[in-house]
C-alpha cells in the first residue's frame, strides 16, 4: 500500500503571503504510459466536505482560484497558495489515486498569522 | 444540480451492523465510479472503498476489508455501504464521493455532506 506523508503539520501565514505544503508518497504515483502523476489536493474547511483543488498533480479544478497551484512528479509534490486569503484557512490533504487503497495524507492545517 | 446525499448514520453497539446509503442526482449515476471516505472526529480523511461504474470492481481499505461491503443500484441511483462487526474505531462521518470521470483512477470532485456513525455501547 502507498503511504502518503505531508509537511508541515500546520503553518501560519500572513494575509497576502505565500503558503507551501509538501506531500510525499512512499512509492511513485507516476504512470509512465501517460506521464501523469495520480495525485490530488483537497481543501477542507471546518464543517464542510473536502473540495477538490488540483488533480494530476498540477491541473486546477474548474472554478478554483489561480492562486492555488500544484507541482511535482513521481513521489514529491507541492501545493502553493501564492497569496493567502482569509477564506483559505482550512486543512489541506493530498491523495494518491494511482493504486487502491487510494490513501490520503494526514493533512496540513493553514491559519492566518 | 449535481448532488450526493448520504443517510443511514446512527448510534450502534459494537459488533452490530449498519447500512449507509448515498442518493445521487443531477448526473448519470451509472457512468461514474463511486467512493466512500470517512473522517473520525477531529481526525483526517480516510479512504474506505470504491466501486466501479457497473459494480464489477470493488476495492477496500485494509481497516474495513472483510467487514464492509460497497454496492450500488444504478436503477435507483444509489450507493450503499454495508458495515458489519462494527468497532469503536469505525466512529466517523462517512462521505460518498464521485470521481471526475468514469474510471476510479481519478480524483473526486463531488462530495456529499456526510452521515455520522457512532459505535458505542
Amino acid at each position: 500500500d502507498i503511504v502518503m506523508t505531508q509537511s508541515p503539520d500546520s503553518l501560519a501565514v500572513s494575509l497576502g503571503e505565500r503558503a507551501t505544503i509538501n506531500c510525499k508518497s512512499s512509492q511513485s504515483v507516476l504512470y509512465s504510459s501517460n506521464n501523469k502523476s495520480y495525485l490530488a489536493w483537497y481543501q477542507q474547511r471546518p464543517g464542510q466536505p473536502p473540495k477538490l483543488l488540483i488533480y494530476w498533480a498540477s491541473t486546477r479544478e474548474s472554478g478554483v482560484p489561480d492562486r492555488f497551484s500544484g507541482s511535482g512528479s513521481g513521489t514529491d509534490f507541492t501545493l502553493t497558495i501564492s497569496s493567502l486569503q482569509a477564506e483559505d484557512v482550512a486543512v489541506y490533504y493530498c491523495q494518491q489515486y494511482y493504486s487502491p487503497p487510494f490513501s490520503f495524507g494526514p493533512g496540513t492545517k493553514v491559519d492566518i498569522k | 444540480q449535481v448532488q450526493l446525499v448520504e443517510s443511514g448514520g446512527s448510534v450502534v453497539q459494537p459488533g452490530r451492523s449498519l447500512r449507509l446509503s448515498c442518493a445521487a442526482s443531477g448526473f448519470t449515476f451509472s457512468s461514474y465510479a463511486m467512493h466512500w471516505v470517512r473522517q473520525a472526529p477531529g481526525k483526517g480523511l480516510e479512504w474506505v472503498a470504491v466501486i466501479s461504474y457497473d459494480g464489477s470492481n470493488k476495492y477496500y481499505a485494509d481497516s474495513v476489508k472483510g467487514r464492509f461491503t460497497i454496492s450500488r443500484d444504478n436503477s435507483k441511483n444509489t450507493l450503499y455501504l454495508e458495515m458489519s462487526s462494527l468497532r469503536a474505531e469505525d466512529t466517523a462521518v462517512y462521505h460518498c464521493a464521485r470521481g471526475r470521470i468514469q474510471s476510479y483512477y481519478d480524483a473526486s470532485n463531488i462530495w456529499g455532506q456526510g452521515t455520522m456513525v457512532t459505535v458505542s455501547s
